[in-house]
């Protein structure tokens, strides 16, 4: 079955510079790579998401490049405020089968 | 729009007692999901519904885990008995169907197990 792995596990950055969470997943046949944002003691909110048809997608100050061919999927937030600190969560799935999910990031944003 | 509800938020058990967590997915949505997501790492599924029939459940322990979505809406997930590997936040999640993707996530029941 699918294995999603993310690096790192925690990302330490200071507020207004970028930060890039990376994923890579094994079943070349997922299409679909979510994003999700989960703060301490709250549900996991979808940030993000693109599909194998695109390479890029852009949405304000997050963005997510998708490398079909070596397998990853990367997440970059930029001008990152202290808002942004959270765990994110990447994700894979091929058509209706279920996501499988990466172990998390924690991001720190330090004032 | 009315999000996924759970409850209870919060539960602390025995070792080999028993626990049953409710959901109730968003209003029209089709599919229906029970995640478990162990302190430090990501949501990983224990069962899939459409509707009131089951997609997969390829990894819930059927020995102590059992769920069911009996009218297609609601849904229950009970744990007999808990062992203290269970303990986990166990969410609810849902979705129109399953080629949509997208799905949504309550904010989860708290189990702890000592």
């Amino acid at each position: 079955g699918e294995n999603v792995e993310q690096h790192p596990s925690t990302l330490s950055v200071q507020e207004g510079d970028s930060a890039v969470i990376k994923c890579t997943y094994s079943d070349s046949a997922s299409n679909y790579f979510p994003w999700y944002k989960q703060e301490l003691g709250k549900r996991p909110q979808l940030i993000i998401d693109i599909r194998s048809n695109v390479g890029e997608k852009k949405d304000q100050r997050i963005a997510v490049t998708l490398n079909k061919t070596a397998k990853h999927f990367s997440l970059h937030i930029t001008e990152t405020q202290p808002e942004d600190s959270a765990v994110y969560f990447c994700a894979a799935s091929k058509g209706a089968q279920k996501l499988v999910f990466g172990q998390g990031t924690r991001l720190t944003i330090n004032p | 729009e009315a999000g996924v509800a759970q409850s209870p938020r919060y539960k602390i058990i025995e070792k080999r007692q028993s626990v049953a967590f409710w959901c109730n997915p968003i209003s029209g949505h089709a599919t229906l999901y029970w995640y478990q997501q162990i302190l430090g790492q990501g949501p990983k599924l224990l069962i899939q519904f459409q509707n009131n029939g089951v997609v997969d459940d390829s990894q819930l322990p059927k020995d102590r885990f059992s769920a069911e979505r009996l009218k297609g809406v609601d849904s229950t997930l009970k744990i007999q008995p808990a062992k203290l590997e269970d303990s986990a936040v166990y969410l609810c999640a849902s979705s129109l169907d399953p080629y949509s993707n997208t799905i949504y996530f309550g904010e989860g029941s708290w189990l702890t197990v000592v």
